[in-house]
C-alpha cells in the first residue's frame, strides 16, 4: 500500500458506548504506534507494537482503552465505556528499519463521543 | 523526565520573510530528533531527521539544525502552502522505542 490507512475517518458515539477504530500499516512495517492528539494540543502516546514482543501500553490512559496487532498487519485500537473526554484524534503510525526508526503516520479518526 | 517544547506556539509570516522555528528537549541520551509537517484535518508528514549535534538537513526551503540542547527549523522565503503546524519529537534512552512530542508552531504565512 501507499502509505498508512486508518477507518474510520470519522466516528460519532455516545457516552457509554464501545468503539474500535483500526490501522492498516505499511507493509513491511514491524513497528505500529498509536497516539491521541487533542483539539490543539500535541500528540500523547497510547501504546507501540514491535514485532511479535510484548506490546508498550505504558501510555493507555486507563483499562478502557486497549490495543491489539495481528503479526505485523492490521492493529485495531478499542475503547470501552467511552466518555467525553476521550473526544479526540486517534492517530496510527508505523516505521521499519530499527536505525531509521522513521514514523509514517495515518490520517487519523476523529472521534466525537456525545 | 524528558521534556520537549517549542517556541512561538504561533507565528505569522509575510510571504519571503524568513524566520526559524524552536524546538528545545531536554533528554538523557538522545537517539534522533524528528521534524513534522501536519495540516488541519491530516496526520503528520515526516520531514528531517536529525542524530547528532551540528547535524543539518535541508529540504527546499526547510533547514534543520541540531545542537545539544535544540533544534531549529529555518523557513527561507516562505510561501503561503508552507503554512502548517510544525511538530518536533525526540527518542532518548529514557522512552526506548516511544517518541515524545513538542506542542508544535502553528505557522501562518500570508501572500
Amino acid at each position: 500500500g501507499a502509505g498508512v490507512s486508518q477507518s474510520p475517518s470519522n466516528k460519532v458515539t455516545e457516552k457509554g458506548k464501545d468503539v474500535e477504530l483500526r490501522c492498516d500499516p505499511i507493509s513491511g512495517h514491524t513497528a505500529l504506534y498509536w497516539y491521541r492528539q487533542r483539539l490543539g494540543q500535541g500528540l500523547e502516546f497510547l501504546i507501540y507494537f514491535q514485532g511479535n514482543s510484548a506490546p508498550d501500553k505504558s501510555g493507555l490512559p486507563s483499562d478502557r482503552f486497549s490495543a491489539e496487532r495481528t503479526g505485523e498487519s492490521v492493529s485495531t485500537l478499542t475503547i470501552q465505556r467511552t466518555q467525553q473526554e476521550d473526544s479526540a484524534v486517534y492517530l496510527c503510525a508505523s516505521s521499519s528499519s530499527q536505525v531509521m526508526k522513521t514514523q509514517y503516520f495515518g490520517p487519523g479518526t476523529r472521534l466525537l463521543v456525545l | 523526565e524528558d521534556q520537549v517544547t517549542q517556541s512561538p506556539e504561533a507565528l505569522r509570516l509575510q510571504e519571503g520573510e524568513s524566520s526559524s522555528l524552536n524546538c528545545s528537549y531536554t533528554v538523557s541520551g538522545l537517539r534522533g530528533l524528528f521534524w513534522y509537517r501536519q495540516d488541519p484535518g491530516k496526520g503528520p508528514e515526516f520531514l528531517f531527521t536529525l542524530y547528532s549535534a551540528g547535524e543539518e538537513k535541508e529540504k527546499e526551503r526547510l533547514k534543520a539544525t541540531l545542537t545539544k540542547k535544540e533544534s531549529f527549523l529555518h523557513i527561507t522565503a516562505p510561501k503561503p502552502e508552507d503554512s502548517a503546524t510544525y511538530l518536533c519529537a525526540v527518542r532518548s534512552d529514557n522512552y526506548g522505542q516511544n517518541f515524545v512530542f513538542g506542542p508544535g508552531t502553528r505557522l501562518s504565512v500570508l501572500p
